[in-house]
Formats: C-alpha cells, sequence, structure tokens
C-alpha cells in the first residue's frame, strides 16, 4: 500500500519569498512522485514529475522538487512566488502503473501581497 | 487539440437517485481513470480502464461503476446515492505505460441532496 502525508495544510507567504511545500510518501515499492496544482474551481494541472535519474527535478511556473529516497520525501520549492501561485498543492504517488496515483490532502498556498 | 472533456459540469441529484458522468479522454490517450474529491480533501481513486476494461480499482463500493467505449471515453456510474458522494469528479487520461502522465479534466462538481 502506498501513502502520501503533506507536512503542512496551509502555508502563508510573502510574494517574492522562497516557499518550500513539504511531502513524505511511503511504498513498498519503486514509485514515481508528481506535484499537481489545483487553481479554485479547475481540475489538476501537472507541475512536475520524478520517474528516474536526477534527484532534482524541475517544472513548470519556476517549481522544482528534490526526490530524496533515504527520507523518502519530495518537497517542492519556489525561489520567489507570486500572487497567482496561490492554489492548492497537491502530491502524489503512482506505482508502475501511472493511472493509478494516491493523493495527500494538499497543502492551500496563499501569496500575499 | 482537446484536453480530457467532462460533463456534466455541474449536477445536483437527490438521494437514492442514479447519475452518470461522462469523459472524453485527451486525444491519442487510451487509459482513463475516475478519481473522486471531496471539499478539503485529494483526490482518491475509485477504478481505471483500458481496452474497455476494469483494469484496476480504488476502495469504492459497487454502487461506483463504470464503462469505457471503444473510442476510449468513459462513464462514471453511481447508483443509490447518498450525500456523502457529493463531491467533484475528475477524469484523467493517459496512455498506458510506466511513468506516463496523466492529465485531468476540469471535473463535475456532483451535488447530492
Amino acid at each position: 500500500a502506498q501513502s502520501v502525508t503533506q507536512l503542512d495544510s496551509q502555508v502563508p507567504v510573502f510574494e517574492e519569498a522562497p516557499v518550500e511545500l513539504r511531502c513524505n510518501y511511503s511504498s513498498s515499492v519503486s514509485v514515481y512522485l508528481f506535484w499537481y496544482v489545483q487553481y479554485p474551481n479547475q481540475g489538476l494541472q501537472l507541475l512536475l514529475k520524478y520517474l528516474s535519474g536526477s534527484t532534482l527535478v524541475k517544472g513548470i511556473n519556476g517549481f522544482e522538487a528534490e526526490f530524496n529516497k533515504s527520507q523518502t520525501s519530495f518537497h517542492l520549492r519556489k525561489p520567489s512566488v507570486h500572487i497567482s501561485d496561490t492554489a492548492e498543492y497537491f502530491c502524489a504517488v503512482s506505482d508502475t502503473n501511472a493511472g493509478k496515483s494516491t493523493f495527500g490532502d494538499g497543502t492551500t498556498l496563499t501569496v500575499k501581497p | 487539440d482537446a484536453g480530457v472533456t467532462q460533463s456534466p459540469t455541474h449536477l445536483i441529484k437527490t438521494r437514492g437517485q442514479q447519475v452518470t458522468l461522462r469523459c472524453s479522454p485527451k486525444s491519442g490517450h487510451d487509459t482513463v481513470s475516475w478519481y473522486q474529491q471531496a471539499l478539503g480533501q485529494g483526490p482518491q481513486f475509485i477504478f481505471q480502464y483500458y481496452e474497455e476494461e476494469e483494469r484496476q480499482r480504488g476502495n469504492f463500493p459497487d454502487r461506483f461503476s463504470g464503462h469505457q467505449f471503444p473510442n476510449y471515453s468513459s462513464e462514471l456510474n453511481v447508483n443509490a446515492l447518498l450525500l456523502g458522494d457529493s463531491a467533484l469528479y475528475l477524469c484523467a487520461s493517459s496512455i498506458s505505460g510506466a511513468g506516463n502522465t496523466i492529465y485531468f479534466g476540469e471535473g463535475s462538481w456532483l451535488t447530492v441532496v
């Protein structure tokens, strides 16, 4: 069985400040890891994914994440946030079947002016 | 190129009724997954269809059933609706294979009264 824990339910941050959204996972098999963003009343959009190779993954909108196998973590970072980054962020883990993903409960990122 | 499209976008049903939600996958995608997202929670995997067969299923009762058509579009049916079935239902499509990106539709909001 797989599980995902997003350690912060809400993260308030000022515009242009750096941000880190934390995600831990558990799985008995090799996994693929994903971060999605969900804007109000919309579906989920993929920010980035880790499949294999380099543990530092770069995604869209200036986001990046680092896969740490020993700590079973996949934290999302951005060096300077914008008001438009205000949204819900979900971390997800998938087994060899990319369609079945297990999601965390989400982190609400609020960027304040 | 149209992405994943879902219909209807919003609907209200009464307890005990039945509902059918529809999904057209992204062009070229052969795999469709359905997720339920309750308010304030992450998406929960319901089931996945590939080649018109249910390939995987999450922890949902038999009241939840689905179908995939030869053109890869899919339906989600829920019978004997309960108040707790009120949620955003998300369809996701992908190309079968490990690590392939899944694309989400904007969802169908179901309210059971």
